[in-house]
């Protein structure tokens, strides 16, 4: 059975910092890997999509890597801003089925 | 807004009573989920239909819970005599399935049920 891990799972930084959030995952027969962002209360955003044959993906601030090997992603974000306040999630889907296993998530606030 | 869209977006109910909520993902898309979150949690996922057809199962789905999707478009999840461990934010997602499809799944607002 997949299971996902999310370390820290809370994160205060000053605004402007570099940042590093982690996902480890024990399956690594997975499909691809999906980071996204959820507000509260709110519904998932999704923020990038890693297939199993890459190894990492950019978008904007964003960049988020995968070591399928060794059962590791890592979304790194550049220059926080007090927007980037959010809870960050990540989903592995594995290679057989569809269904996303997701961990808890990381809780992110970024102070002014 | 061609996003996917659920409602209603919250619900209150009392124990025993049976809730109906649906989600109207993005109209290409012929692959449909359904996860729960609990606070504090990541969500879980239920179930999953490719088109109309109901393709995987959580053992999370008691018998109480049921979902359909009539002609492949649109979802329905019910649960029968709620109990108030029902209480959580059902989410819908949906993506664009096929031979060298990503597989990105896209999500909803949610819907929150309370149970009293």
């Amino acid at each position: 059975k997949q299971e996902v891990t999310q370390i820290p799972a809370a994160l205060s930084v000053p605004e402007g910092e570099n940042l590093v959030l982690n996902c480890s995952f024990t399956d690594s027969a997975i499909y691809n890997l999906q980071w996204f962002r959820q507000d509260p209360g709110k519904g998932l955003t999704s923020l990038l999509l890693i297939q199993s044959s890459q190894r990492e993906q950019t978008s904007g601030r964003l960049n988020a890597s995968l070591d399928k090997s060794s059962g590791r992603s890592t979304l790194y974000i550049a220059a926080s801003q007090p927007g980037d306040s959010a809870t960050y999630l990540c989903a592995v889907r594995g290679n057989a089925g569809n269904m996303l296993t997701f961990g808890g998530g990381t809780r992110l606030m970024v102070k002014p | 807004d061609t996003g996917v869209s659920q409602n209603p977006r919250h619900k209150i109910t009392k124990r025993g009573q049976n809730v109906t909520f649906r989600c109207d993902p993005i109209s290409e898309h012929n692959r449909l989920y359904w996860y729960r979150q609990t606070l504090g949690q990541g969500p879980e996922f239920l179930t999953y239909f490719q088109n109309e057809a109901q393709l995987e199962k959580s053992r999370l789905l008691s018998d109480r819970f049921s979902a359909e999707r009539p002609k492949g478009s649109f979802s329905t999840l019910e649960i029968q005599r709620t109990e108030q461990g029902d209480s959580a934010m059902y989410l819908c997602a949906s993506s664009l399935g096929g031979r060298g499809s990503p597989g990105e799944q896209y999500f909803g607002p949610g819907t929150r049920l309370t149970v009293t």
